[in-house]
């Protein structure tokens, strides 16, 4: 089957740099986004990977690994406003999307 | 450039009544999907339309739910009889690519409570 493993949750402190990780097993494979979810908000569109290696973004920062079938986004000089949950989610041989479940991401000073 | 448009914001309904929701996509963009996403959960795709053609409808609950969208632009998503487990935020996306390997951008979503 198809899925996607990110944590739950992770907490960092303002101005540090955390990395959120995503397994995922698709049917093919097409590339993998991350989408940025505040509270009560609609995601919004952070990266797209599809070849391997590392994509930045300001401070942000996606990393894919296809052999591995593993990627990571890494937030630097962390801001109170990142406080959010960050959604992974990758595209299928039909092109369709397979959503993770988010990681909630807490910021603290 | 305006986004996505939703509506409506709120709906508290009791069970087994009927509901509607409304959608309108960016300008120009061709593919339309409705998500479902329960608090806690990653958005679960209902619908995803192609102009005014169905792409893929295989998570939606045809019993309950329909979806349509006319001319290819508006779409409504219908719920009846709803149940207490539809309680969830439905999410109206669009995107430009015909594939949908695109960019989505999404609307902020119609919070639906089931009592």
């Amino acid at each position: 089957g198809q899925n996607i493993d990110q944590p739950t949750e992770m907490t960092a402190t303002e101005g540090a740099i955390v990395q959120i990780n995503c397994t995922y097993q698709t049917s093919g494979f097409n590339g993998l986004f991350w989408y940025q979810q505040h509270a009560g908000e609609a995601p919004t569109f952070l990266s797209y990977n599809v070849l391997d290696g590392l994509e930045e973004k300001g401070r942000f920062s996606s990393f894919l690994s296809r052999s591995k079938g593993y990627s990571y986004l890494l937030l630097k000089e962390l801001q109170m406003k990142d406080s959010a949950s960050y959604l992974c989610a990758g595209l299928d041989s039909n092109y369709q999307l397979i959503w993770g479940a988010g990681t909630k991401l807490i910021i603290k000073p | 450039e305006a986004g996505v448009a939703q509506s409506p914001r709120y709906k508290i309904i009791e069970k087994r009544q009927s509901v509607a929701f409304w959608c309108n996509p960016i300008s120009g963009h061709a593919t339309l999907y409705w998500y479902q996403q329960i608090l806690g959960q990653g958005p679960k795709l209902l619908i995803q339309f192609q102009n005014n053609g169905v792409v893929d409808d295989s998570q939606l609950p045809k019993d309950r739910f329909s979806a349509e969208r006319l001319k290819g632009v508006d779409s409504t998503l219908k719920i009846q009889p709803a149940k207490l487990e539809d309680s969830a935020v439905y999410l109206c996306a669009s995107s430009t690519r015909g594939t949908g390997t695109g960019e989505l951008f999404f609307g902020e979503g119609s919070r639906l409570t089931v009592l």
